[in-house]
């Protein structure tokens, strides 16, 4: 079965911008997590979305938000994108809320260059 | 902050030797995840080993934990090459929360 998709793979943009990144998770799961990743600050949690609804969010600007479809497809923005913003983000998808019975399944992440 | 910590930050070895790495974290936890991250891609579970469970075991590997010391420890006997990657702890402080990973241990596998 097809894993976690997420788009673009890499994206380049210029401060001030706003980017949308997507993220289809897999077939049946219904929870979608986001995480940032930076070499300074490691793995972050952005936000999770369980049936549409934001379950919990992580200590983030305003300029971060999410929903997510009915179809379990979510999507981030990002909005007056800073230097600082530049990251590898990673979407996450599971079977129930968070992560308890089996874990997370990963997409690859999309690569966000500010410049 | 982050909730796991992982000792070393590196670890070089060779091909055929066994791997351990360690996790500490702070607070009490529903229970603790191992990832692995193969460079700049996206994370696999590896393995997940609730709170009132001691051992786990996968294949060529093997999950201790130790709640009374908040600590856990990844072991991957006769490494290979296709083993190098970095390697995350991260814990499920409640039913159904947020995962918060460590910071992760790079492990090198030299052929």
């Amino acid at each position: 079965k097809a894993g976690v998709t997420q788009t673009p793979r890499y994206l380049i943009k210029t401060r001030g911008q706003q980017v949308t990144l997507s993220c289809s998770p897999i077939s049946g799961h219904r929870s979608v997590s986001w995480y940032q990743q930076t070499p300074g600050q490691g793995l972050q949690f952005l936000f999770e979305y369980f049936s549409e609804t934001q379950r919990n969010k992580g200590n983030f600007p305003g300029r971060f938000s999410g929903r997510q479809f009915s179809n379990s497809r979510s999507e981030m923005n990002v909005s007056t994108l800073e230097l600082g913003d530049s990251a590898l983000y990673l979407c996450a998808s599971s079977l129930s809320k968070g992560a308890n019975l089996y874990g997370y399944t990963f997409g690859s992440g999309t690569r966000l260059t500010v410049v | 902050s982050q909730q796991g910590e992982e000792d070393p930050q590196a670890l070089s070895i060779q091909e055929g030797e066994n791997a351990t790495m360690n996790c500490s974290y702070k607070t009490s936890i529903n229970n603790l995840q191992w990832y692995r991250q193969n460079s700049g891609r996206g994370l696999v579970h590896l393995i997940l080993i609730r709170s009132n469970e001691r051992e786990k075991h996968s294949g060529r590997l093997r999950v201790t934990l130790d709640t009374s010391k908040k600590s856990s420890s990844l072991l991957i006997t006769a490494s290979r090459a296709a083993d190098t990657a970095s390697y995350f702890c991260a814990t499920d402080i409640t039913s159904g929360s947020r995962l918060t990973f460590g910071e992760g241990t790079q492990l090198t596998v030299n052929p």
